[in-house]
C-alpha cells in the first residue's frame, strides 16, 4: 500500500510569483485535503476535495485554489505569492471525506522571498 | 465551529517517566478526536483516534487517550517515555455533519522533550 507523496519537497519562490504543489493520494482514497502549517503553528485547513469536487474551504483567499484529478491525485495552486505564504504545505488523503482520519504526506516546504 | 486547546506548548519528561499531554476540545456536535505526531521536517503520523466507540483508545507506540465528554478532554498518555518519543504532538477534532464534515481543526501542538 503506497502512502501519500508530495512534490517538490522544497521550493523557493519570489513574491508575486505563482506556485503549484502536487500530491499523490494513498491508493483507494477518494478524498484529499490541503493544510498550511506555519512555523511553530498547528496545521490550518485550506480546502478539501471529494471525488473531484471542492467539499469545504477554510479561511484562505481565492488565490489559493486546487484540483483533484480522476485518479484522485491533487494540486494546490497559489497565485500572487506573499511572504506570509512561506510554510509547510501538507496534503492528506482519506476515504469518505476523512471522518475516520487522514494519511498525511511529508509536505512541501515553500519559502517566499 | 470546533476548536482545540493543547495545554502546555512544551512538556519535558525523563526517560521512563509518565507522559501526559493535555487536549481540550470544543464542539457543538459529537466530535471525532485524533492525536498526530510530527517528527522534524516530516508530515503528521496518526497515533490514535476516537470515533464514538470505546472511550479509552489505544494507539501505536504504547500511547493511549481517554475521551471524557463531561470534561471535553482527550488527553494523551504513555506509561513510560522513550527517547524516540521526542517530537511534536497535535490534537485535532473533526465532525461528521455540516459544512465542516471531515475537516480537521488542530491545536497549536505540544513539543515533547525526553531527557536521559
Amino acid at each position: 500500500e503506497t502512502g501519500v507523496t508530495q512534490s517538490p519537497t522544497h521550493l523557493i519562490k519570489t513574491r508575486g510569483q505563482q506556485v503549484t504543489l502536487r500530491c499523490s493520494s494513498q491508493s483507494g482514497h477518494n478524498t484529499v485535503s490541503w493544510y498550511q502549517q506555519a512555523l511553530g503553528q498547528g496545521p490550518q485547513f485550506i480546502f478539501q476535495y471529494y471525488r473531484e469536487e471542492e467539499n469545504g474551504r477554510g479561511n484562505f483567499p481565492p488565490r489559493f485554489s486546487g484540483l483533484q484529478f480522476p485518479n484522485y491525485s491533487s494540486e494546490l495552486n497559489v497565485n500572487a505569492l506573499e511572504l506570509d505564504d512561506s510554510a509547510l504545505y501538507l496534503c492528506a488523503s482519506s476515504y469518505d471525506r476523512g471522518i475516520y482520519g487522514y494519511t498525511f504526506g511529508s509536505g512541501t516546504r515553500l519559502t517566499v522571498v | 465551529a470546533q476548536s482545540v486547546t493543547q495545554l502546555g506548548s512544551h512538556v519535558s519528561v525523563s526517560e521512563g517517566a509518565l507522559v501526559l499531554l493535555r487536549c481540550n476540545y470544543s464542539s457543538s456536535v459529537p466530535p471525532y478526536l485524533f492525536w498526530y505526531v510530527q517528527y522534524p521536517n516530516q508530515g503528521l503520523q496518526l497515533l490514535l483516534k476516537y470515533t464514538s466507540a470505546a472511550t479509552l483508545v489505544k494507539g501505536i507506540n504504547g500511547f493511549e487517550a481517554e475521551f471524557k465528554k463531561s470534561e471535553t478532554s482527550f488527553h494523551l498518555t504513555k506509561p513510560s517515555a522513550h527517547m524516540s518519543d521526542a517530537a511534536e504532538y497535535f490534537c485535532a477534532v473533526s465532525v461528521s455533519g455540516g459544512t465542516s464534515y471531515g475537516k480537521l481543526t488542530f491545536g497549536q501542538g505540544t513539543i515533547l522533550t525526553v531527557h536521559p
